[in-house]
């Protein structure tokens, strides 16, 4: 699996585009970038996950850069519940092993 | 749909007890489920990987002797936490993949488990 790196945390306005980057310059062609996030004492929820173009679903959008060395999860209209600790996790897409867990950018969403 | 349960949601137990942990896929079946520990401002760390039917793997550093793994069903794994003592206390989070899915992501977790060794 691919290193990735995170801001430690960020703030937010509530309504306002939370955009949380995570770098990954040493990722290989068959790897994913996968994001979850965790709201204080939850397990992680699921939020998108991407190989090379961008994506986009009803909670996020998900822009990777071309040289896939970087990428910026967008929440565009972030609200008090998005405040969670924010993973992104490069690795291959096959059902061998298990996700890893950095440390993550915990995000707060201010009113 | 994919939820995943995990019971209890909290417990306290005296050291040197035992505390038996259910994970339970609700309406999809299992093949695979993972069980993660969180301490307090840290990120989730892999205790083991639960197949059904077959002995559970366990990472570097974790006693399987101690955290004795069960996936007797599709739909249920259990962690036991044998002879606990105060410094296992901590979150316990399962998460669970769909069988037949193939992508690493398609995985559900669990609302997690309070520990607390007294």
């Amino acid at each position: 699996d691919a290193k990735t790196t995170q801001p430690t945390s960020m703030d937010c306005a509530e309504g306002r585009a939370a955009n949380l980057p995570c770098n990954h310059s040493t990722i290989s062609g068959n790897e994913y970038v996968y994001w979850y996030r965790q709201i204080h004492s939850q397990g992680p929820q699921y939020i998108i996950h991407g190989l090379k173009n961008n994506e986009t679903n009803e909670m996020a959008s998900l822009i990777i850069t071309e040289d896939r060395k970087s990428s910026t999860l967008i929440l565009p209209h972030a609200t008090l519940r998005d405040t969670a600790v924010y993973y992104c996790i490069a690795t291959q897409g096959g059902s061998q092993g298990n996700l890893i867990f950095g440390k993550g950018t915990k995000l707060s969403v201010k009113p | 749909g994919a939820v995943v349960s995990q019971h209890p949601s909290w417990v306290i137990c005296k050291s040197g007890t035992s505390v038996k942990i259910e994970c339970r896929s609700l309406d999809f079946q299992a093949t695979t489920m993972f069980w993660y520990r969180q301490f307090p401002k840290q990120s989730l760390m892999l205790m083991a990987t639960s197949n059904e039917g077959s002995k559970a793997t366990y990472e570097q550093g974790v006693e399987k002797d101690k955290f004795l793994i069960n996936h007797a069903s599709l739909t249920l794994s259990t962690l036991t936490v044998t002879s606990a003592h105060p410094e296992d206390s901590s979150f316990y989070i399962c998460s669970a993949r769909p069988s037949g899915r193939i992508l690493r992501y398609e995985q559900y977790f669990g609302p997690g488990t309070r520990l607390t060794v007294t």
